[in-house]
């Protein structure tokens, strides 16, 4: 098993839509997850940490699920400019020293 | 959050020679790591870059393939040596903030021939 694994995707919804991904962890000890978006020929950019209590930042809500082991993501309201890959990202020792496993990514295309 | 930069952005380089990356941040970090996308993958992390004593290699990298230096809290170089074009990767600078927060640089692209 993969420590990180993400939905295969790819997603493609119209705008308007609103879509989830999710992201599963075999490390049980894992403390800190994120997601990152990845635009085409571009580097991650951070777009949320996911805590306990999950959390949101307008459109885009963050979930931690530590009994099932996975996080996830949820898109409302999908804008074209949404469509990106989706990457979620686990610090599988849960020190201060950041290292940072990455899922294989989810591609995410918004249409028309 | 800290600010990146990568030289070169893109390279061409013929197979059996060496090319070294520069990461160079805005502010001190006390962590920055080093990782490759290969084609179509995702992030791999090849290693940690401490300063002031050799960086730490993930499984798979080695240290005489990827030399890397850390001789301030703003900046790293990362070398692949003796290239082949299975080296043909994107390879990625990040930091870590706080709260094992990453920010990554815009990368590298490499192309071996």
């Amino acid at each position: 098993r993969k420590e990180v694994e993400q939905d295969p995707g790819p997603f493609n919804v119209p705008e308007g839509a609103t879509v989830a991904f999710n992201c599963t962890y075999s490390n049980s000890a894992s403390q800190s997850f994120f997601w990152y978006r990845q635009d085409c020929r571009k580097e991650p950019k951070l777009l949320m940490s996911v805590y306990s209590s999950g959390n949101e930042d307008g459109r885009f809500t963050a979930q931690l699920n530590r009994a099932s082991q996975y996080i996830s993501l949820l898109i409302r309201d999908s804008k074209l400019s949404d469509s990106a890959t989706y990457l979620c990202a686990v610090n599988p020792v849960g020190t201060s020293y950041g290292k940072l496993t990455f899922g294989q990514g989810t591609i995410l295309t918004v249409h028309p | 959050s800290a600010v990146i930069s990568q030289k070169p952005s893109r390279d061409i380089c013929q197979r059996g020679t060496s090319l070294t990356i520069q990461c160079q941040v805005d502010s001190q970090v006390t962590m920055m790591f080093w990782y490759r996308q290969q084609p179509g993958q995702s992030l791999t992390l090849i290693a940690t870059a401490n300063q002031g004593s050799e960086a730490t290699y993930e499984s798979g990298f080695v240290i005489d393939k990827f030399p890397i230096s850390r001789p301030n809290l703003t900046f790293s170089t990362l070398t692949v040596s003796n290239m082949s074009p299975e080296d043909s990767s994107i390879y990625l600078c990040s930091v870590d903030e706080y709260s094992d927060t990453q920010y990554f640089g815009p990368g590298t692209r490499l192309t071996v021939l």
